[in-house]
């Protein structure tokens, strides 16, 4: 079935260091979205990208869209503890795109 | 912005009992609302895809007759677990969809059932 990994599981980076999330579709997608679930709380949606090689920036994050659109990227320069939380990708399911398939997921811890 | 709530944020119950939680969308109508568990460190699990007016659509897996799911207007879904037990526990969260792709999350349902 279709699946949406995503490496590594678990981050644990100093703060103020880079950190990046991959995302990797066994299928092509038509989108991917991005998503933010603090601890305790529920996922938040970031941004969409569309297009083959898509680059967007929202501050200190830059998303990327693959060429063959079937892996993302999600980069944080200098994290802050703001930062903290799951990171998932997600994208429309291949039997029905209205339905939307969540990657595994991205821990992100930070050393104050 | 787009808002969905969730009632209750947290429900405990005795094994055997059902519980209904609701959602909906406060400031948008939603053609579809989806329904997903999440159990502790992992990811959103798709329930069931809810149109309003229509049967829902269950994952594979998913049995039907314990997850009852009712789309009685473009606001509102509810969910209901019936005769719980406790490998029901987990957080349940819906979303809301109005139009192609984004979709707005609810603040989950925590149950616990003992």
């Amino acid at each position: 079935g279709q699946q949406v990994m995503q490496i590594p599981q678990y981050q644990h980076v100093q703060e103020g260091e880079d950190f990046t999330t991959y995302c990797n579709s066994s299928t092509t997608l038509s989108n991917i979205q991005w998503y933010k679930q603090r601890p305790g709380g529920h996922p938040v949606f970031l941004i969409q990208l569309v297009k083959s090689g898509e680059v967007k920036k929202q501050k200190r994050l830059t998303f990327q869209f693959g060429e063959a659109k079937k892996n993302s990227s999600l980069h944080i320069t200098a994290t802050q503890t703001t930062d903290v939380g799951t990171y998932f990708c997600a994208g429309p399911g291949y039997s029905s795109a209205s339905k939307i398939i969540f990657g595994s997921g991205t821990r992100l811890s930070i050393r104050p | 912005g787009a808002v969905v709530s969730q009632h209750p944020s947290r429900v405990i119950c005795k094994s055997g009992t059902s519980v209904k939680i609701e959602c909906r969308s406060l400031d948008f109508q939603a053609t579809t609302m989806f329904w997903y568990r999440q159990f502790p460190k992992q990811s959103l699990m798709l329930m069931a895809t809810s149109n309003e007016g229509s049967k829902a659509t269950y994952e594979q897996g998913v049995e039907k007759d314990k997850f009852l799911i009712n789309h009685a207007s473009l606001t509102l879904s509810t969910l209901t677990v019936t005769s719980a037990h406790p490998e029901d526990s987990s957080f349940y969260i819906c979303s809301a969809r109005s139009g192609l792709y984004e979709q707005y999350f609810g603040p989950g349902t925590r149950l616990t059932v003992t």
